[in-house]
């Protein structure tokens, strides 16, 4: 069974412009999340999807922001970089309506690198 | 709303001896608990999970876990460490019923950073 996918494995952007990072879930999962991991500030969740919606939104500025596809793939977008988004951002996956009890399910990350 | 702390920020110990990675949690609700660990340049793994029954947990590779509801704590020990162990360790909760800010995500400590020595 293939794991979490995402892409690109590292991005490379200048303050200002956008980034837009891809994950593909396990197959049958239908739930995804996002999730930031900044130097010195731990892993904080970012968003999460399930069956195209979004579901629940930690404590970023809209700037971040996302959706899933019908095949349940999804897409982080960051508008407007600034140097501080310069992080390992993770997508997890699990199945149903990501039930506590539901093991999510990491991906390797895309590492984004804003100068 | 939940948190985690992780008491220890780094723990290094010599090959073969044993450890304990602590954690320590606050919920209003109840909550099921995670250890995940994340080598070099990788994402996180599932290492073990408490959802209900048996306060103690295993991993396949040696690792077990106790929940302690009283003291709200979730250590992580291994009797005897090698050196592939070396890693960081996070744990991590999420609410076991649904609605609220908190459902669907999970809350995770600050990390432990495990070097095992030769």
């Amino acid at each position: 069974e293939a794991g979490v996918t995402q892409s690109p494995t590292h991005l490379i952007k200048t303050r200002g412009q956008q980034a837009t990072l891809r994950c593909s879930p396990i197959s049958g999962h239908t739930s995804v999340y996002w999730y930031q991991q900044a130097l010195g500030l731990g892993l904080q969740f970012l968003l999460w999807y399930d069956e195209g919606e979004e579901r629940n939104r930690g404590n970023f500025p809209p700037r971040f922001s996302g959706r899933q596809f019908p095949n349940y793939s999804s897409e982080l977008n960051v508008n407007a970089l600034e140097l501080e988004d310069s992080a390992l951002y993770l997508c997890a996956s699990s199945r149903h309506r990501g039930a506590g009890q539901e093991t999510q399910y990491f991906g390797p990350g895309t590492r984004l690198l804003v100068l | 709303a939940q948190s985690v702390t992780q008491l220890d920020s780094q723990v290094p110990v010599f090959e073969e001896a044993p450890v304990e990675l602590r954690c320590n949690y606050s919920s209003s609700v109840s909550v099921y608990l995670f250890w995940y660990v994340q080598y070099p340049n990788q994402g996180l793994q599932l290492l073990l999970k408490y959802l209900s029954g048996s306060t103690l947990v295993e991993s396949i590779n040696g690792f077990e876990a106790e929940f302690n509801k009283s003291q709200t704590s979730f250590h992580l020990r291994k009797p005897s460490v090698h050196i592939s162990d070396t890693a960081e360790y996070f744990c991590a909760v999420s609410p076991s019923r649904g609605g609220g800010t908190s459902y669907g995500k999970l809350t995770f400590g600050q990390g432990t950073i495990l070097t095992v020595h030769p």
